[in-house]
């Protein structure tokens, strides 16, 4: 079946830096998502994108949706304390439902 | 405005216990819903999906099983809890599927 395979599983920020994680698939998604879950929340959506190509901000975050429609990437600039927390890319599957990504854990370093 | 409510927050069962998870929405009509589970540490799997009464698909064969008697409302039910079904549900609800909208999630820990 239809699989994201979401990078890095989890990385260590210092406020103050730039954050990249990205999404790819071996299959063509229609719509990319971009889900934040704070802990012992349910996800949020951050982003949608509907077109390939297209490339959306949202404050500090910065998402594109890839020109071949199998990958994504999000991108947070200056990061803050609240910036951590699981965030999960999703793409629409060919049969409408969404399919997520195993989440990339932003955690502060100590 | 929608607005999505699911209850319990956190439910501790024993084995063997029976278990109903409920879920609605207000503020839309017809939507599609849907119950995840996400153990701890990794990611969100898709248990059961419903486009409308009584309509119910499930994704994994598993000791849950699930139900939509009214358009809003969603609830996820187990005869018997095994251990093995602990973990963070979650409710969500989506219209035409584009941005799905998710609930605060039930941590259900059985012992």
């Amino acid at each position: 079946g239809q699989q994201l395979n979401q990078s890095p599983q989890s990385m260590f920020i210092q406020e103050g830096e730039d954050v990249s994680m990205n999404c790819t698939s071996s299959s063509i998604f229609n719509t990319w998502l971009w889900y934040k879950q704070d802990p012992g929340e349910g996800p949020v959506l951050l982003i949608a994108l509907y077109k390939a190509g297209e490339l959306t901000s949202n404050g500090r975050l910065t998402a594109q949706f890839g020109i071949t429609r199998k990958d994504s990437f999000l991108n947070i600039s200056a990061s803050i304390p609240s910036d951590v927390g699981i965030y999960f890319c999703a793409g629409e599957g060919s049969q409408g439902n969404l399919i997520f990504g195993k989440g990339t854990k932003l955690s502060v370093k100590p | 405005s929608q607005t999505i409510h699911q209850w319990p927050a956190t439910l501790v069962q024993p084995v063997g216990s029976p278990l109903s998870l409920e879920c609605t929405v207000e503020g839309t009509s017809n939507p599609n819903l849907y119950w995840y589970r996400q153990a701890a540490g990794r990611g969100l799997q898709l248990l059961f999906y419903s486009v409308g009464i009584g309509q119910i698909s499930s994704e994994v064969p598993q000791n849950l099983s699930a139900s939509r008697p009214q358009d809003r409302q969603f609830i996820l039910s187990s005869k018997k809890l095994l251990l093995s079904d602990s973990g963070f549900y979650l409710c969500a609800w989506s219209v035409f599927q584009y941005g799905y909208t998710f609930g605060s999630g039930t941590r259900l820990t059985v012992v």
